[in-house]
């Protein structure tokens, strides 16, 4: 089956630090990758979707400045936490999307602690 | 923005019994998606459904794709402890394109 996989697990950084999350498809092709973040007890919020080898589409409220989405290839999408602050500590979770007849295959996600 | 109403909220259950849940909406959906998600894991999909009025099940799991596209319900039978976590239901709208709209999530808990 579809396998992505997203890393690191778990990172705390300082606060004004960047923090880089990969995401990657292993066996697939992802046509388009999503970003969502999650807070404790709560559903998930699609920060952004991207696709290979364009500019991604930010969901309204969402800092593209603050969240830099990079789309490199049809595996690979990294977002990167930008001047990270305690505000921004959360759960951190990818999913990716190959053709028409695949379907969302999500990461196990990435939990960010801002110190 | 679009939303999906999930219920119930949260569910503490006696081992073995069965679970229903359920998420309607106002809009059309052209798919409907049930995952489950365990504390610091990523989601993980349990049953998709394509069609309206699509029955499908997977194991202990039942989940039907309302006729008017506009609901889903999930079964869980002969509930056991590795039920627990939290379900979301998640939909694709047409007019959305590729991106899902996701449910509450209900929290279930199995008393064994």
């Amino acid at each position: 089956g579809a396998v992505v996989s997203q890393h690191p697990s778990r990172v705390i950084c300082k606060s004004g630090t960047s923090v880089k999350i990969e995401c990657r498809s292993l066996d697939f092709q992802a046509t388009t990758m999503f970003w969502y973040r999650q807070f404790p007890k709560q559903s998930l919020m699609l920060m952004a979707t991207s696709n290979e080898g364009s500019k991604a589409t930010y969901e309204q409220g969402v800092e593209k400045d603050k969240f830099l989405i990079n789309h490199a290839s049809l595996t690979l999408s990294t977002l990167t936490v930008t001047s990270a602050h305690p505000e921004d500590s959360s759960f951190y979770i990818c999913s990716a999307k190959g053709g028409a007849n695949y379907g969302y295959t999500f990461g196990s996600g990435t939990r960010l602690t801002v110190v | 923005g679009q939303q999906l109403n999930q219920s119930p909220q949260s569910m503490f259950i006696q081992e073995g019994e069965d679970v229903s849940m359920n998420c309607t909406s106002s809009s059309i959906f052209n798919t409907w998606l049930w995952y489950k998600q365990d504390p610091g894991e990523g989601p993980v999909l349990l049953i998709a459904l394509y069609k309206a009025g699509e029955l499908t099940s997977n194991g202990r799991l039942t989940a039907q794709f309302g006729i008017t596209r506009k609901d889903s319900f999930l079964n869980i039978s002969a509930s056991i402890p590795s039920d627990v976590g939290i379900y979301f239901c998640a939909g694709q709208l047409k007019e959305y394109g590729n991106k899902l709209v996701f449910g509450a999530g209900t929290i279930l808990r199995v008393k064994s």
